[in-house]
């Protein structure tokens, strides 16, 4: 059975930090993994999708990282700022089904 | 282009009552998806459409839930009788079908949800 493990579950950094947020999962058959942010009371918003041939994705301070092998994915944020708190959740696609983390709850402090 | 759209964004009803809300997905995303997400928790899969036919609903509690795509659009899913433990927020999304998975465009979009609470 999949599951999708994100650490940490909680993070509070000053602004301007890069960060990292982690994300594995324990079965490499994955089609495409996402990584999605969702503010408070709002729904999902789909950041970047890496399909399982891919090793990285990038969409302006962001950069998501693929390792099949090894089960892991990671959300490099760069220069971080007051606008980038939210909960950021990634998913595996697998059997036409996303399998979900828990989210991490990103902080930055001004 | 146009986002997924949900009605009602909020909704208060006491238990025993019954629900309903509307999703309107992407043109031309052949799937389409309700999840419920608790508190502090990834989304939970609740209903997957193809078109207009349904492809897992295996997690849906089919004696208060039910959900329907006519004319594989727009969807709605009710909950009667409401019990406390549905309190939650229901997120509609839609994608591609999954034939298309290798498109740089597939991927998948969320509308605002619908939180409900159960009194």
């Amino acid at each position: 059975k999949q599951e999708v493990t994100q650490i940490p579950a909680a993070l509070s950094v000053p602004e301007g930090e890069n960060l990292v947020l982690n994300c594995s999962f324990t079965d490499s058959a994955i089609y495409n993994l996402q990584w999605f942010r969702q503010d408070p009371g709002k729904g999902l918003t789909s950041l970047l999708l890496i399909q399982s041939s891919q090793r990285e994705q990038t969409s302006g301070r962001l950069n998501a990282s693929l390792d099949k092998s090894s089960g892991r994915s990671t959300l490099y944020i760069a220069a971080s700022q007051p606008g980038d708190s939210a909960t950021y959740l990634c998913a595996v696609e697998r059997n036409y089904q996303l399998i979900w983390g828990a989210g991490t709850k990103l902080i930055i402090k001004p | 282009e146009a986002g997924v759209a949900q009605s009602p964004r909020y909704k208060i009803i006491e238990k025993r009552q019954s629900v309903a809300f509307w999703c309107n997905p992407i043109s031309g995303h052949a799937t389409l998806y309700w999840y419920q997400q608790i508190l502090g928790q990834g989304p939970k899969l609740l209903i997957q459409f193809q078109n207009n036919g349904v492809v897992d609903d295996s997690q849906l509690p089919k004696d208060r839930f039910s959900a329907e795509r006519l004319k594989g659009v727009d969807s709605t899913l009710k909950i009667q009788p409401a019990k406390l433990e549905d309190s939650a927020v229901y997120l509609c999304a839609s994608s591609l079908s999954p034939w298309d998975r290798g498109s740089p465009n597939y991927g998948y979009t969320f509308g605002s949800g619908t939180r409900l609470t159960v009194v």
